[in-house]
């Protein structure tokens, strides 16, 4: 069984600080790892995937995240933070055979001016 | 290229109707997903399609929703009785075969009062 768990439920930044939210996930297998993002009435918008090549992976508006097996850790990084930036933040985990998606609860952005 | 539509955005029903919604993917992928997102929570994968077939519906609640995709492109997922619990927003993803990112449409936020 595959599972994510996000360790905060809200991260709250002054714009132009760096942004830390944090994952770890639990897979049985070689696991993809993505992160979602999710504007307020909006659908769900893929920030970056990690598909067992290059560990730091990039991703849109400036974000990265870095894959750490050994603290089985996926954490979303983005150094200067927007107040576009403001949304909710999902963690997902995939096993590689069958491609099922499994979602944190959600991390909350609040962006202050 | 055009993203996955979904139709309506917004639904109000009391509870013990009956409710529909539609779902159209992005041309040529052949994974169709319906997720309910209740407040506060991550997507729950309801059900998967290959092109017309199920490939998992573990999760959804057979004795009031039922899906189908007869020609392999578009969806409808339908909810009959709706009860209270079943208020939240239903996000309708796709991909292409073999691909672990899945694309989401904007998803339809059902209330039943």
């Amino acid at each position: 069984a595959q599972s994510v768990t996000q360790l905060d439920s809200h991260v709250s930044v002054s714009e132009g600080t760096p942004v830390l939210l944090r994952c770890n996930y639990s897979s049985s297998y070689s696991p993809s790892l993505f992160w979602y993002v999710q504007h307020p009435n909006k659908g769900l918008q893929l920030l970056l995937k990690y598909t067992s090549a290059a560990t730091l992976v990039k991703g849109i508006n400036g974000f990265e995240a870095e894959f750490k097996k050994s603290e089985t850790s996926f954490h979303l990084t983005k150094p200067s933070a927007h107040m576009s930036d403001a949304a909710e933040y999902f963690c997902v985990v995939s096993d590689s055979n069958d491609y099922k998606l499994s979602f944190g609860a959600g991390t909350t952005v609040t962006v202050r001016a | 290229e055009a993203g996955v539509a979904q139709s309506p955005r917004y639904k109000i029903i009391e509870k013990r109707q009956s409710v529909a919604f539609w779902c159209n993917p992005i041309s040529g992928h052949a994974t169709l997903y319906w997720y309910q997102q209740i407040l506060g929570q991550g997507p729950k994968l309801l059900i998967q399609f290959q092109n017309n077939g199920v490939v998992d519906d573990s999760q959804l609640p057979k004795d009031r929703f039922s899906a189908e995709r007869l020609k392999g492109v578009d969806s409808t997922l339908k909810i009959q009785p709706a009860k209270l619990e079943d208020s939240a927003v239903y996000l309708c993803a796709s991909s292409p075969w073999g691909e672990g990112s899945q694309y989401f449409g904007p998803g339809t936020r059902l209330t039943v009062l």
